[in-house]
């Protein structure tokens, strides 16, 4: 039962740009987080934000979370090579497991 | 340090022959999941455990079990391989099912002939 669903699912920016990426997902919420992959490797924590909040910031990272409309989006402001990654929304709900969506891959040019 | 650890990290192996993957952590976390990762569908949830003895199917349960008899280890078992099972397996862990992060092991790369 996927949840979450990334849009787009590539991007190609260069570096110093702002990467956005949005999670749309179908039920209602406890919270929702985001989630980095390097290439082939284990995904780590980046941020989460509850469903009773409207946007969270982490470094330079800023997530928005729109309950109404049932979408999140991640802002990295002033990309780098290393932000190179695939990102995953994941959502919990109730007392159920994460479901993490599909990813967006993200390509950062130096 | 705080870790997953997963073995095998890589495994060539052929239909119907018989493989565990192990994971442990030393967090002392109660749940624990394992996912497959493939190209265009993202994570999928096979199993998980809230705790000691106590498993639960995720979203693509057939092919595999698992066990918990202690709370650091949860091995996925793979009784009869299939060539539809090649993927990226990752074992996750959290302190408790409604805690907020999950932390990943590094990934097993299991390829079925």
């Amino acid at each position: 039962s996927q949840q979450g669903e990334e849009d787009p699912q590539a991007l190609s920016i260069q570096e110093g740009e702002n990467a956005t990426m949005n999670c749309s997902y179908k039920t209602s919420i406890n919270n929702l987080q985001w989630y980095r992959q390097n290439s082939g490797r284990g995904l780590v924590h980046l941020i989460l934000i509850r469903s009773n909040e409207r946007e969270k910031h982490s470094g330079r990272l800023r997530v928005t979370l729109d309950t109404s409309k049932k979408s999140s989006s991640l802002l990295i402001t002033a990309s780098r090579a290393a932000d190179t990654a695939s990102y995953f929304c994941a959502t919990r709900s109730g007392n159920t497991p994460l479901v993490f969506g599909k990813g967006t891959r993200l390509s950062v040019i130096a | 340090e705080a870790q997953v650890t997963q073995n095998p990290r890589y495994l060539i192996t052929v239909t119907g022959k018989k493989l565990t993957v192990t994971c442990s952590q030393n967090m002392n976390h109660e749940y624990m999941s394992w996912y497959r990762q493939d190209p265009g569908l993202g994570l999928r949830q096979i199993y998980y455990s809230m705790n000691v003895e106590v498993t639960d199917k995720g979203d693509v349960p057939e092919g595999y079990k698992v066990s918990r008899k202690e709370k650091r280890n949860f091995p996925l078992i793979l009784e009869s391989p299939s060539p539809n099972q090649t993927s990226l397996y990752f074992c996750a862990t959290q302190r408790e099912l409604g805690a907020h992060e999950q932390f990943f092991g590094p990934g097993t790369r299991l390829t079925v002939l």
